[in-house]
């Protein structure tokens, strides 16, 4: 019973770099989500996908891309790592809607120097 | 995305009843729901409500819902320094026919003896 699994936990990158964090549910969820949470701003949608090969922008997608070629990984890639983009990173999932809530990771800590 | 407002912080003392309040907009929002982040951890669902329910009971928590008002309140009583957390306020919206949900910033509940 893993619920939502994020990998890695902690990363370290350089301005420039890529890097691509992972989101594993296995819960035969149908809808994931990946949010970032910054001080004082609380957790913002950066993209979603309601089913396998399915994706969609949420409140802040500039900077990153997602893929979701299985229905059990939701991936998010940030092509060229910006300092703006220092945060904690969520994934979650539901079933559609989400109406029984929504099941988090445990987070991924980012650092962009 | 709609908007979800709380405050961000409370201080309360052990043993004190703790009431977070939380507005939101959208007036066809069918579920809302109380997460808790603690420290270094994701979020876990501490209870939802039906909007149309006014209240929600289980065990030390209550969860108020004024519709008219746009207005959900979680109480917590005889609060403990164990629920010292931050609790976030969330409603699904629709979006495009997909349900997509919107996350108040979150209020830090601080519980001192």
């Amino acid at each position: 019973n893993a619920g939502v699994t994020q990998t890695p936990k902690f990363r370290v990158l350089k301005t420039g770099q890529s890097m691509t964090l992972l989101c594993a549910q296995d819960m035969n969820h149908e809808y994931m989500y990946w949010y970032r949470q910054d001080p004082g701003m609380g957790l913002r949608l950066i993209h979603y996908s309601v089913g396998e090969g399915t994706t969609a922008k949420g409140e802040v997608p500039d900077g990153y891309n997602v893929s979701r070629l299985k229905k059990q990984n939701f991936l998010l890639g940030l092509e060229s790592a910006a300092p703006s983009q220092t945060s904690v990173y969520f994934c979650a999932s539901s079933y559609f809607g989400g109406n029984y809530g929504y099941t988090f990771g445990s987070g991924t800590r980012l650092t962009v120097v | 995305g709609e908007d979800v407002e709380q405050s961000l912080f409370l201080s309360v003392r052990e043993g004190d009843s703790s009431v977070i309040n939380c507005t939101y907009t959208d007036s066809s929002s069918t579920y809302l729901y109380w997460y808790k982040q603690e420290p270094g951890a994701g979020l876990q669902l501490l209870t939802y409500i039906f909007s149309n329910m006014d209240m929600k009971q289980d065990q030390r928590l209550t969860v108020l819902l004024n519709k008219k008002d746009k207005h959900l309140s979680l109480r917590i009583a005889d609060t403990q320094t164990g629920d010292s957390a931050i609790y976030f306020c969330a409603e699904i919206f629709a979006s495009g026919g997909s349900y997509i949900p919107t996350f108040g910033r979150g209020t830090s509940l601080i519980v001192h003896p």
